[in-house]
């Protein structure tokens, strides 16, 4: 079963460009997360769709991020413009349905902005 | 809101000795879920165990067990027989049941020294 895809694997900008991430879910997995993982700490959820509704995006900095889910598949996370502080690992993880179920990972991708 | 607290941010044991990393949490939950997963230098979230809060009975793993504390809200992972393939960021995570967000501690950077 293929995992979890995400590319790129690193992306270094300056600060007030825009970057784009992607994501191929484990197929037939509904739920799909974007997490940020800043260097040193735990991941933090960005946002969470329900095939291609947004079930959670309370976290998500939405004057400068966004993201979608177009057909309740794949899915792009969008930074226009980067700061500095957006420097972290971009983490895509997706599940089946349910409050049990595991959550897989993506390898992520390393967003440095300088 | 739910919150994970890892109060270890390192910890290095030797090959073939038993560690244990600390989790506690904070819920108004009855009903939940706990997972540690492992983050290798790969960058790829890979799940060790689970505990579900209405069984008593502590899950295990292989080398993995969990000593789940409901009333005092604490989840600690035991490795036994520590290999250096466990060196890793040790992440500890909480999911309320009926929701699907995942809330992750700080984090437990082990280091299995040879």
């Amino acid at each position: 079963e293929a995992g979890v895809a995400q590319s790129p694997r690193y992306k270094i900008i300056e600060k007030r460009q825009s970057v784009a991430f992607w994501c191929n879910p484990i197929s037939g997995h509904a739920t799909l997360y974007w997490y940020q993982q800043i260097l040193g700490q735990g991941p933090k959820l960005l946002i969470q769709f329900q095939n291609n509704g947004v079930v959670d995006d309370s976290q998500l900095p939405k004057d400068r991020f966004s993201a979608e889910r177009l057909k309740g598949v794949d899915s792009t996370l969008k930074i226009q413009p980067a700061k500095l502080e957006d420097s972290a690992v971009y983490l895509c993880a997706s599940s089946e349905q349910g409050s049990n179920t595991e959550a897989f990972f993506g390898q992520g991708t390393r967003l440095t902005v300088v | 809101a739910q919150t994970v607290t890892q109060s270890q941010p390192e910890m290095s044991v030797q090959e073939a000795e038993t560690v244990t990393l600390s989790c506690t949490y904070d819920t108004s939950e009855n009903n939940y879920y706990l997972f540690w997963y492992k983050q290798p230098p790969s960058r790829q979230m890979i799940l060790v165990i689970r505990q579900e809060a209405y069984k008593q009975q502590n899950a295990t793993e292989n080398r993995f067990s969990v000593n789940f504390q409901k009333a005092a809200k604490s989840f600690s992972l035991k490795i036994s027989d520590s290999q250096l393939g466990d060196t890793a960021m040790y992440f500890c995570a909480f999911r309320a049941q009926g929701a699907q967000k995942l809330v992750f501690g700080q984090g437990t950077r082990l280091t299995i020294n040879p």
